[in-house]
């Protein structure tokens, strides 16, 4: 099993800010996934980080707009840049140990 | 490419009572794997049960069981004597090798009531 920390739970920005999401898992993992939420939408995979290679990004999703840093085997980053309304969502990362665990999500506004 | 479908939006029982969920799957992977998952309000993701795609017996996790029948791609959640805390959103999911992201449903809200 895993444990995975991720910060911050929630917040509300303003739109044409940025906002970096952390995920800190209790043991090394391979992979991480970043997923999103959009209201009363199901989870789609926004890109998968490999520590030491560039996070490969699901379509309609680009680097610029959500960079993504693995800088280690239990750790990553997702940064949510220049935010508009419709970035509004719960955002979670996931790690694969022995079945798929995700952090606690994170929900943010942008208004 | 792979598929899952929950067709029931919404579903209503009474405490104490039974409930399925229904998922459906597709794809074209001998090896997958299905998964159930709870989202609550707060938005969380607390894993319910697993069922590998080589594996003979149903997954039992506690109230949960998950009916398997591979011949007709279906990875029904069952949860048995329903509590009010079992009130939320549930995903079924599915991944292919070890290791790769999952794919969602849509969905299913469960509302228990007394």
């Amino acid at each position: 099993s895993a444990v995975i920390s991720q910060k911050p739970s929630r917040d509300i920005c303003q739109r044409g800010t940025s906002l970096t999401i952390q995920c800190q898992v209790d043991s090394q993992v391979t992979m991480m996934f970043w997923y999103r939420q959009q209201p009363g939408q199901s989870l789609t995979l926004i890109a998968t980080a490999n520590q030491g290679s560039e996070a490969t990004y699901e379509s309609g999703f680009v680097i610029d707009k959500f960079p993504i840093s693995r800088p280690n085997l239990t750790f990553s980053t997702l940064t949510v840049s220049n935010m508009s309304p419709e970035d509004s969502s719960i955002y979670l990362c996931s790690v694969e140990a022995g079945t798929a665990f995700f952090g606690q999500g994170t929900r943010l506004t942008v208004v | 490419a792979q598929k899952i479908t929950q067709t029931q939006p919404g579903m209503f029982v009474q405490e104490k009572e039974a409930v399925t969920l229904d998922c459906t799957y597709d794809t074209s992977d001998p090896s997958y794997g299905l998964f159930w998952y709870k989202q609550p309000s707060s938005g969380e993701m607390i894993f319910l049960i697993y069922q590998g795609s080589y594996d003979q017996q149903n997954a039992t996790e506690g109230r949960y069981s998950l009916n398997f029948q591979k011949a007709r791609k279906s990875a029904n959640l069952v949860i048995s004597a329903s509590q009010l805390g079992d009130s939320a959103m549930y995903f079924c999911a599915m991944r292919g090798q070890a290791g790769t992201a999952l794919i969602f449903g849509k969905g299913t809200t469960l509302s228990v009531s007394s």
